[in-house]
């Protein structure tokens, strides 16, 4: 099973928004309500912050949002801040067989 | 507080068998609420989950690993366990995480190397 596909590199301006994508297939994100983001800082574990496409645990600002359209998830960061620039990852439920997917990663800059 | 520890050797030679634990303090590994996976990240690329494991000893494993992969549950020492049959090209961080469909609670990571 292939990976979810994500662009490499996404970037904007402090106080602006940005969005992510996350496209997979009919048999992972299109097929279920369970995808997933996470932030990763350099050196340091992933964090979840947003589950079941746009849930938000507790403590994750509402800056970050989600949403899903057919096989394709996206992750939005509203009011860019410094602290944003990480690495974002998806991950959906992909059925009994393949179970969990990661999306290669996309490289968010504030500029 | 929920924490994960992973631990285990740094270093492991091709062909042998890497073998990680991580240990949960604040939950219980015995909880039917959540599943209990290993994902890596080898340097300088993006995440690879590779299985996890209910209370009741139930396992899912990524395909690309599964004839080289197990992991085990020991409730009665609130741990669960990874092993692997290693090549060079397993050298990786390996995290230990609460969740499967949304991992919520990770390990700090810990540092593998495959080399002789």
């Amino acid at each position: 099973q292939s990976a979810l596909t994500q662009p490499p590199s996404a970037s904007g301006s402090p106080g602006q928004s940005v969005t992510i994508s996350c496209t997979g297939t009919s048999s992972d994100v299109g097929g279920y309500k369970y995808v997933s983001w996470y932030q990763q800082q350099p050196g340091k574990a992933p964090k979840l912050m947003l589950y079941e496409v746009t849930k938000r645990p507790s403590g994750v600002p509402d800056r970050f949002s989600g949403s899903k359209s057919g096989n394709t998830a996206s992750l939005t960061v509203s009011g860019l801040q410094a602290e944003d620039e990480a690495d974002y990852y998806c991950s959906s439920y992909a059925g009994s067989n393949n179970f969990v997917l990661f999306g290669g990663g996309t490289k968010l800059t504030v500029l | 507080q929920v924490h994960l520890q992973e631990s285990g050797p740094g270093l492991v030679k091709p062909s042998e068998t890497l073998s990680l634990t991580c240990t949960v303090s604040g939950d219980s590994v015995s909880s039917a609420s959540y599943y209990w996976s290993w994902i890596r990240q080898p340097p300088g690329k993006g995440l690879e989950w590779i299985g996890c494991i209910y209370y009741t000893g139930s396992t899912n494993y990524n395909p690309s690993l599964k004839s080289r992969v197990t992991i085990s549950i020991d409730t009665s020492k609130n741990q669960f366990s990874l092993r692997l049959s290693v090549t060079a090209a397993d050298t990786a961080v390996y995290y230990c995480a609460r969740g499967a469909k949304a991992m919520g609670v990770w390990g700090q990571g810990t540092t593998v190397t495959v080399s002789s």
